[in-house]
């Protein structure tokens, strides 16, 4: 089994609709990442959490919110989707013990009618 | 990310053939990682460099990290289709064990033809 996994892998949305992106983990790693993906621009961080009760804003949270529901579980929601967050999205998980290493989950592909 | 600059864009190479993709930082480097990412699919941690001077390899790949140019090199030999996919580098600008949030350079794309 993936150690960390993403839900749906692929989602289509009409403007305006609220949704929500999910990430487990298995590897027992603190702190989860949101990223997402356009193409030429590389990775781009939406928001961070160090431990369940930590939450930050990353380079590009504007129109995002998260939650950490557990250590394990880390979501993202869009309020209100529209079209320019059509994206691939990615969970990532890294830990102080394990090096850091950020370990990334399969990615979500969201398109935005 | 500007901070991070990654050349070639996209790249296409004969099986068999040597490669180079370099990753070049405006910032001081902490640490410098290497993933691949098959298209449209999750990214595959490759390696980390951390010290001027550190070279890396695994398999056919090898990166490099050279601090006075702020700069790291990917070296793939002999490349393979099985090496197809887009190349990103990361970046750790901030040293202070803060979560390592990394800064992502925009990706090379490798084409290996048969």
């Amino acid at each position: 089994d993936a150690d960390v996994t993403q839900t749906p892998r692929n989602r289509i949305t009409k403007t305006g609709k609220r949704i929500m992106l999910e990430c487990s983990q298995t590897k027992g790693h603190d702190r989860m990442y949101w990223y997402r993906q356009d193409p030429g621009l590389g990775l781009r961080l939406i928001y961070y959490s160090f431990d369940v009760k930590d939450i930050n804003k990353g380079e590009i949270s504007d129109g995002y919110s998260v939650s950490r529901q557990a250590q394990a579980k880390f979501s993202l929601s869009l309020e209100s989707a529209i079209p320019n967050q059509t994206a691939l999205y990615f969970c990532a998980t890294s830990d102080l013990l394990a090096g850091e290493t950020q370990y990334f989950g399969p990615g979500t592909r969201l398109l935005v009618l | 990310s500007q901070e991070l600059e990654q050349s070639p864009q996209s790249l296409i190479v004969q099986e068999g053939k040597n490669l180079t993709i370099n990753c070049t930082s405006s910032k001081t480097l902490y640490g410098l990682y290497w993933y691949k990412q098959k298209y449209g699919e999750g990214l595959i941690f490759l390696m980390m460099l951390q010290k001027g001077g550190e070279e890396k390899s695994h398999e056919k790949i090898t990166a490099k990290l050279d601090e006075k140019k702020q700069q790291s090199s990917l070296h793939i030999t002999a490349s393979q289709p099985s090496h197809a996919g887009i190349y990103l580098c990361g970046a750790d600008f901030l040293n202070n064990n803060a979560g390592n949030m990394l800064t992502f350079g925009g990706g090379t794309r490798l084409m290996v033809k048969p």
